[in-house]
């Protein structure tokens, strides 16, 4: 079956502008992640979905970044008047349900690399 | 703080020698996840092994097994027979901040030398 596909794969936007990343998550998982992977660091947590429930957000490192998930499946990530430090590959995640992270295995997708100049 | 910390940045073998990547965390919480994923050039995360805190048998899975020290904070994934397919980056994570999210460290780039 299909797994997680990000678009775009790639993004390269001038300062200041605004920019949207999609996720589409396997397809019957009701829990959707997003993750930020720096240059030659781990990934950081951003924000996360379960169902009709309101998402954590508390990764979200500043107010110019917001998700939404409509229907329950498809999620954007927004970041709007980007910035130099922005660059970075983000990268989503699904599992069946929000349980405990190692009862549902998180399902990656293989990002959008992000550069702002 | 909560954290995950791999102090190797690159490691390198030679194929079908055996490699141990290092990882130690620090928690409060006594019932966590620990995992062990690979990532190759393509970006995407593929997950290699995962250990529950509450289990003291150590997980495998095929030529990848890892050794949890509990007391210690130390989770290490020990790659035997390597092979040329197995490198890539590897990160340490745990649930060790809430049951959802995921804390990584800061990867280990290994190499296997033919």
């Amino acid at each position: 079956g299909a797994g997680v596909s990000q678009s775009p794969s790639n993004k390269v936007t001038e300062k200041g502008k605004d920019v949207e990343l999609r996720c589409d998550p396997i397809s019957g998982h009701t829990a959707l992640y997003w993750y930020r992977q720096s240059l030659g660091q781990g990934l950081e947590f951003l924000i996360y979905f379960q169902g009709n429930s309101a998402p954590d957000k508390s990764g979200l490192p500043s107010d110019r970044f917001s998700a939404e998930r409509t229907g329950g499946s498809v999620s954007t990530l927004t970041i709007q008047r980007t910035q130099q430090e922005d660059s970075a590959v983000y990268l989503c995640a699904s599992s069946l349900d929000g349980g405990r992270a190692g009862d549902n295995e998180q399902f990656f997708g293989p990002g959008t690399r992000l550069t702002v100049l | 703080a909560q954290t995950v910390t791999q102090s190797q940045p690159e490691m390198s073998v030679q194929e079908a020698e055996t490699v141990t990547l290092s990882c130690t965390y620090d928690t409060s919480e006594s019932d966590y996840y620990l995992f062990w994923y690979k990532q190759p050039p393509s970006r995407q995360m593929i997950l290699v092994i995962r250990q529950e805190a509450y289990k003291q048998q150590n997980a495998t899975e095929n030529r990848f097994s890892v050794n949890f020290q509990k007391a210690a904070k130390s989770f290490s994934l020990k790659i035997s027979d390597s092979q040329l397919g197995d490198a890539a980056m590897y990160f340490c994570a745990s649930n060790l901040q809430g049951a959802q999210k995921l804390v990584f460290g800061q990867g280990t780039r290994l190499t296997i030398n033919p």
